[in-house]
């Protein structure tokens, strides 16, 4: 089993819709990041979370640390937001990463 | 700009032709980290350091070195490279070591195709 686990692995929707991304871990983690991959391979971090909520413009993410559970959401969506969307823990000193979510937004 | 930088961002080489990955940053960061994207199987760390000199094994280790010995910089070495080691690769940085949360800052990646 995977250390870290996320759904679903493709998702297609319409431009508008809102958008929700599920990442589950089964480890202690000191942090938990989600990524975007654009086509073309560049990685950008969106959000560090160890507790709690943030919010960047139209992305919120969210970690409940009991579950060992965090959800990435996206409002409104626009195709320009279509790309992996990666999630990732940090425990001790290594990274480990989820399968990504391909997401793709059409017009 | 705060940035990490990766050399080159492609290249194609032969079985067994050593070769250097070049990876360095400019915020002084402690940590930096290098990784490998394959597809179904996502992204690995291969090796880490957590300060000048020292280096540490990630979960993709075999085949791969790499040396710390200046804080900016993080070369991964393939001594003696094998097809399996045709991947995307990232080199990535962090401010600091220790535990806790920690921004991971990712260069450009390079594309390694070994024949």
């Amino acid at each position: 089993k995977n250390e870290v686990e996320q759904s679903p692995q493709n998702l297609t929707a319409q431009e508008g819709e809102f958008i929700t991304i599920n990442c589950s871990y089964s480890v202690g983690i000191s942090a938990l990041h989600w990524l975007q991959q654009h086509p073309g391979g560049g990685i950008v971090s969106l959000f560090m979370l160890s507790s709690g909520k943030k919010k960047h413009g139209r992305l919120i993410a969210t970690i409940n640390i009991q579950e060992k559970h965090s959800s990435l959401h996206i409002t409104a969506s626009h195709p320009r937001d279509s790309a992996v969307y990666i999630c990732a823990v940090r425990y001790s000193q290594k990274l480990v990463f989820g399968q990504g979510t391909r997401l793709t937004i059409n017009p | 700009e705060a940035q990490v930088t990766q050399n080159p961002r492609y290249l194609i080489t032969v079985t067994g032709k050593k070769l250097t990955v070049t990876c360095s940053q400019n915020m002084n960061h402690e940590y930096m980290s290098w990784y490998r994207q394959d597809p179904g199987l996502g992204l690995r760390q291969i090796y880490y350091s957590m300060n000048v000199e020292v280096t540490d094994k990630g979960d993709v280790p075999e085949g791969y070195k790499v040396s710390r010995k200046e804080k900016r910089n993080f070369p991964l070495i393939l001594e003696s490279p094998s097809p399996n080691q045709t991947s995307l690769y990232f080199c990535a940085s962090s401010p600091n070591a220790g535990e806790g949360p920690h921004e991971q800052y990712f260069g450009p990646g390079t594309r390694l195709t070994v024949t």
